[in-house]
């Protein structure tokens, strides 16, 4: 079957780094999506990934791995803006996004 | 960027009435729209994809005849929900994906969130 895994919920600090992990099983693999959602509004593109390694973008940048079926979203210099939930998604062999449960971001001062 | 909004972005109806959610495209043609789903503290659920012209492909264990979906044009999506209950309460956002052939980004609208009473 297909799969995405990452962690409920994470807390940080404003003005540290945070990893969120995300490990997806698909049939086929066309690239890994990560949205931030804050609550009551709709998801907003980060970032995509489809070949390995690190895409930087500013404060934020993500990472995959296709042989091990990972990918990371790191978060650097946080703010208490970056308090949302971000998702994971892997796009399957018929370009089907299939999405992770979201990992909830608690940043304290 | 691309930009896709979402009508109404509320709506309160009473149970066994129907309510009709636009999606639009407002900036590029979208060939592919699809349709989630949300209940709260939950992830994103795929109802159904829609392709312009053609009948949307629903996923398991959603009703077609309860979710009426029509993609009448490139930058126009409608979902209907028939005799509306409670338990049809939920947000729901729609996403757009452009006719470029590099891009498999979906574009979210804002969501509208139904309450059925």
């Amino acid at each position: 079957g297909q799969n995405i895994d990452q962690p409920t919920e994470m807390t940080a600090t404003e003005g540290a780094i945070v990893q969120i992990n995300c490990t997806y099983q698909t049939s086929g693999f066309n690239g890994l999506f990560w949205y931030q959602q804050h609550a009551g509004e709709a998801p907003t593109f980060l970032s995509y990934n489809v070949l390995d390694g690190l895409e930087e973008k500013g404060r934020f940048s993500s990472f995959l791995s296709r042989s091990k079926g990972y990918s990371y979203l790191l978060l650097k210099e946080l703010q208490m803006k970056d308090s949302a939930s971000y998702l994971c998604a892997a796009m399957d062999s018929n370009y089907q996004l299939i999405w992770g449960a979201g990992t909830k971001l608690i940043i304290k001062p | 960027g691309a930009v896709v909004s979402q009508h109404p972005s509320r709506v309160i109806c009473k149970s066994g009435t129907s309510v009709k959610i636009e999606c639009r495209s407002l900036d590029f043609q979208a060939t592919t729209m699809f349709w989630y789903r949300q209940f709260p503290k939950k992830s994103l659920m795929l109802m159904a994809t829609s392709n312009e012209g053609s009948k949307a492909t629903y996923e398991q264990g959603v009703e077609k005849d309860k979710f009426l979906i029509n993609h009448a044009s490139l930058t126009l999506s409608t979902l209907t929900v028939t005799s509306a209950h409670p338990e049809d309460s939920s947000f729901y956002i729609c996403s757009a994906r452009g006719t470029s052939g590099d891009s498999y980004e979906q574009y979210f609208g804002p969501g509208t969130r139904l309450t059925v009473t």
